[in-house]
């Protein structure tokens, strides 16, 4: 099992641009989240979903969509980026409110400039 | 709502020295409590969990006692080695809920 994979690892953008992170997980976790991570900031949650077709907003969204339209894949989109998006942003899956360790994708580190 | 508290770093530690990163929290009911760990580049990673009170978890010589009355979940380790040298983030999940909350991490660093 791959676990939770997320592409790509790095990307640099100019203000303005848009662009999609995927996270796909192969454990047939219910549940995934998106946070970005900053110095000084911990781990905030941005948008997360409780299953396949449903997404939900989290405590920092604006700015950012979201899209579950399969279970094991949810997509981080960024319309219009911002410096204030230059981040690191991790993506996670538990299996449910029992089974409730979360599973940690590597990262993907974003600067916008 | 449900918070959690942990001590602020960074915690600079020689090889070998006892360590403990404090953690409180505020949650009704039963929350599992949860420690990850972060290594340099890489993802968090479930260090050890808790889900009932006087619950010991315990991972790599890490250990963390679920205390309700105190509210806390305090990380120690007996010997830490420089492999060690990670942020620590104290976590809890509310009974039936689905969100994590997270602590603000404590960065650890261990000399040799």
């Amino acid at each position: 099992n791959a676990g939770v994979t997320q592409t790509p690892k790095f990307r640099v953008l100019k203000t303005g641009q848009s662009m999609t992170l995927l996270c796909a997980q192969d454990m047939n976790h219910e549940y995934m989240y998106w946070y970005r991570q900053d110095p000084g900031m911990g781990l905030r949650l941005i948008h997360y979903s409780v299953g396949e077709g449903t997404t939900a907003k989290g405590e920092v969204p604006d700015g950012y969509n979201v899209s579950r339209l399969k279970k094991q894949n949810f997509l981080l989109g960024l319309e219009s980026a911002a410096p204030s998006q230059t981040s690191v942003y991790f993506c996670a899956s538990i299996a449910g409110t029992t089974y409730n360790e979360q599973f940690f994708g590597p990262g993907t580190r974003l600067t916008v400039l | 709502g449900n918070s959690v508290t942990q001590m602020e770093g960074p915690v600079t530690l020689s090889e070998e020295a006892f360590l403990t990163i404090n953690c409180t929290y505020t949650a009704t009911g039963y929350p599992s409590l949860f420690w990850y760990v972060q290594y340099p580049g890489e993802g968090l990673q479930l260090l050890l969990k808790a889900t009932k009170a006087d619950d010991k978890g315990s991972n790599k010589g890490f250990e963390a006692t679920y205390r309700k009355e105190t509210t806390s979940f305090h990380l120690e380790k007996g010997s830490v080695q420089v492999s060690d040298s990670a942020v620590y983030f104290c976590a809890l999940m509310g009974t039936g809920g689905f969100k994590t909350i997270f602590g603000a991490g404590t960065r650890l660093f261990v000399k040799a």
